[in-house]
């Protein structure tokens, strides 16, 4: 497609529960990267992909988030045993490299995720 | 350890005047990249414009420039003859160069509003 696509819009969950969310970035870009907006938090880096390896895991808040990318392409976002804290839109972005410094980064429309 | 500080929660402005959002930012690296989104209603994320540290001339993209003062770590956004479609929250981020131009860190947000 022509820009970065995010399944599901919404989920709902329920305590405890693991969820996935994927991302699918802008064909040909090779940084792809996941962000959460949150009101408390505001919006708060996770992690980035340059092709599938992942060279900043920094922003996962706790071993219960994971993410992975696969065929330089689609990447998956996975939150084990959900906790209310985790409600928040999750954000991915992609652009063609991570390096240059003035290219645009688009995002997607977002996963608004629900725990209940 | 990057930080961007907005003062202003909230802005208002007529139809067709110019405003500036303030964003003042704090990093130690030399090298780092400055960016402005929209994030309207609908929620998907708008880059704006982007200023380098190294650049000496403001940035400027359509009705959108930077005013970036370096010294005094500040790189507000105006928006001149403003527009009913301009009223959103508006996200002012940095990123640096030894990790990713796509690993932002972003302010709290102002929203804007704009009346007829």
């Amino acid at each position: 497609g022509a820009g970065v696509s995010q399944s599901p819009s919404n989920k709902v969950t329920e305590k405890g529960k693991d969820v996935e969310l994927r991302c699918d970035p802008i064909s040909g870009h090779t940084a792809l990267y996941w962000y959460r907006q949150s009101l408390g938090q505001g919006l708060e880096f996770l992690i980035y992909f340059q092709g599938n390896s992942a060279p900043d895991k920094s922003g996962l808040p706790s071993d219960r988030f994971s993410a992975e990318r696969t065929g330089g392409s689609v990447s998956t976002l996975t939150i084990q045993r959900t906790q209310q804290e985790d409600s928040a839109v999750y954000l991915c972005a992609s652009r063609r490299d991570a390096g240059t410094p003035n290219e645009k980064l688009f995002f997607g429309s977002g996963t608004q995720l629900s725990v209940l | 350890a990057q930080k961007i500080t907005q003062t202003q929660p909230g802005m208002f402005v007529q139809e067709k005047e110019a405003v500036t959002l303030d964003c003042t930012y704090d990093t130690s690296d030399q090298s780092y990249g400055l960016f402005w989104y929209k994030q309207p209603s609908s929620g998907e994320m708008i880059f704006l414009i982007y200023q380098g540290s190294y650049d000496e001339q403001n940035a400027t993209e359509g009705r959108y420039s930077l005013n970036f003062q370096k010294a005094r770590k500040s790189a507000n956004l105006v928006i001149s003859a403003s527009q009913l479609g301009d009223s959103a929250m508006y996200f002012c981020a940095t990123a640096v160069s030894r990790t990713s131009y796509g690993k932002l860190t972003f302010g709290q947000g102002t929203i804007l509003t704009v009346h007829p």
